[in-house]
Formats: C-alpha cells, sequence, structure tokens
C-alpha cells in the first residue's frame, strides 16, 4: 500500500540558511499535519492542513511556514535556521482520526 | 505542561509473555486515542486506536483498553515477541482539532 513520501530523508543546512521539506500525503487522504523531534524527545506538532487549508498550530516558530497544494502536498519552509532546528521532521496524513506518518526527514543545522 | 503522560520511560518483557503499556492524559476532552510503534530514525508506525465511545479494542496481538473515569488507556501486546521491541508512543486528539499530543515514550525490550 501507498505510504506518506517524505523528501528529502536527509538534509544538512548551515545556520542562518533556509530549508524545505516535502511530504506527499498517502492518495485521497485530505489531511497533513507535521510534527518535530528532537533527540530523546516525543513528536511535538507544528501545523496541519485540512483541503489546503490550515486546520491547526502548535508550537511552529514564525521562522516556519508551510502550505497544502492543490494536490494535497505539503512543503514546510523553515528560514533563518538555528542549530536549534536540528531534528526529525515528520509528515503524517488522514482521512479520518488515523494518522500515518512518513519515514521522516533528519535535518542537521551546522 | 504534558498533557499526555507514559510514566515508564522502560519495559522489558520476557519473550512470550505479555507487555503493558500505559498512558495517562489529563485533558478529558480527549476523545480518541491511538498507539505508535517507533524505530530510531524511522516514522511512527500506527498500531492500534480507540474512540471514547469504546472501552477496549482489539486487533491479532494488540488490545488497547481505555478507563476514561481515570484519564488512562494502556495498550498490552499478547505474546511479546522480540520484533516488537521499540519506543512505544501513545497519541490523544480532540474533537475538532486536527492534531494529536504524543506521550514521551515508553522502551520496550522484549528478551529472547
Amino acid at each position: 500500500a501507498a505510504g506518506v513520501i517524505q523528501s528529502p530523508r536527509h538534509l544538512i543546512k548551515e545556520k542562518r540558511e533556509t530549508a524545505t521539506l516535502k511530504c506527499y500525503p498517502i492518495p485521497r487522504h485530505d489531511t497533513v499535519y507535521w510534527y518535530q523531534q528532537g533527540p530523546g524527545q516525543d513528536p511535538q506538532f507544528l501545523i496541519s492542513f485540512y483541503e489546503k487549508m490550515q486546520s491547526d498550530k502548535g508550537s511552529i516558530p514564525d521562522r516556519f511556514s508551510a502550505q497544502q497544494f492543490s494536490d494535497y502536498h505539503s512543503e514546510l519552509n523553515m528560514s533563518s535556521l538555528e542549530l536549534g532546528d536540528s531534528a526529525l521532521y515528520f509528515c503524517a496524513s488522514s482521512s479520518s482520526y488515523e494518522q500515518y506518518f512518513g519515514p521522516g526527514t533528519r535535518l542537521t543545522v551546522t | 505542561d504534558q498533557q499526555v503522560k507514559q510514566n515508564s520511560p522502560s519495559l522489558s518483557v520476557q519473550e512470550g509473555r505479555i507487555s503493558i503499556l500505559n498512558c495517562d492524559y489529563t485533558n478529558s476532552m480527549f476523545d480518541y486515542f491511538l498507539w505508535y510503534k517507533k524505530y530510531p530514525a524511522e516514522g511512527p508506525t500506527f498500531l492500534i486506536s480507540i474512540s471514547s465511545i469504546k472501552d477496549k479494542n482489539e486487533d491479532g496481538r494488540f488490545t488497547v483498553f481505555l478507563n476514561k473515569s481515570a484519564k488512562h488507556l494502556s495498550l498490552h501486546i499478547v505474546p511479546s515477541q522480540p520484533g516488537d521491541s521499540a519506543v512505544y508512543f501513545c497519541a490523544a486528539g480532540k474533537p475538532g482539532a486536527y492534531k494529536y499530543i504524543f506521550g514521551t515514550g515508553t522502551r520496550l525490550k522484549v528478551l529472547a
């Protein structure tokens, strides 16, 4: 079965640079969620989109923005990167209550 | 303020025995709960869910129990297998909120 696709899987950036993470949800899923997981921590909710509209917002820094496109894929844009942004970024999608996660993008900021 | 808590950071169980992972929550508005298994550097894998209208849901070796009055849920794995060794997260959601709050995770180790 098709799963959530995230790209890239690994990304290395320097401080103050910009990064764009992409998420392709499971076909016919209308909701996309972004989570950030730091080392040894639980996933922290960042933002979600339902039918291309922002539906909920969590602890997402102002330096980050996201959107969901007409084909339901989503992009998380991260600017002025800081060392503390180094983490695993997960995207999840759903059509009802269960969320299915992608493999994650490991972002390393040096 | 941790709304979803997993008070046992780790658990070791012998192969073939039952694993019981616990999760407590503070917000009575949560009405849907998910359990995930996670290996290092991989995305969480959905295991099983339960809505607040039920007190039990079963899927193969996995059973989730919900005690709404105690704001407590548990995941039972029977029989436990070495491949079950992973970090397990519970997550809780509220009606109308497009997000889930995750617990802190429990690392399960199943000993052969």
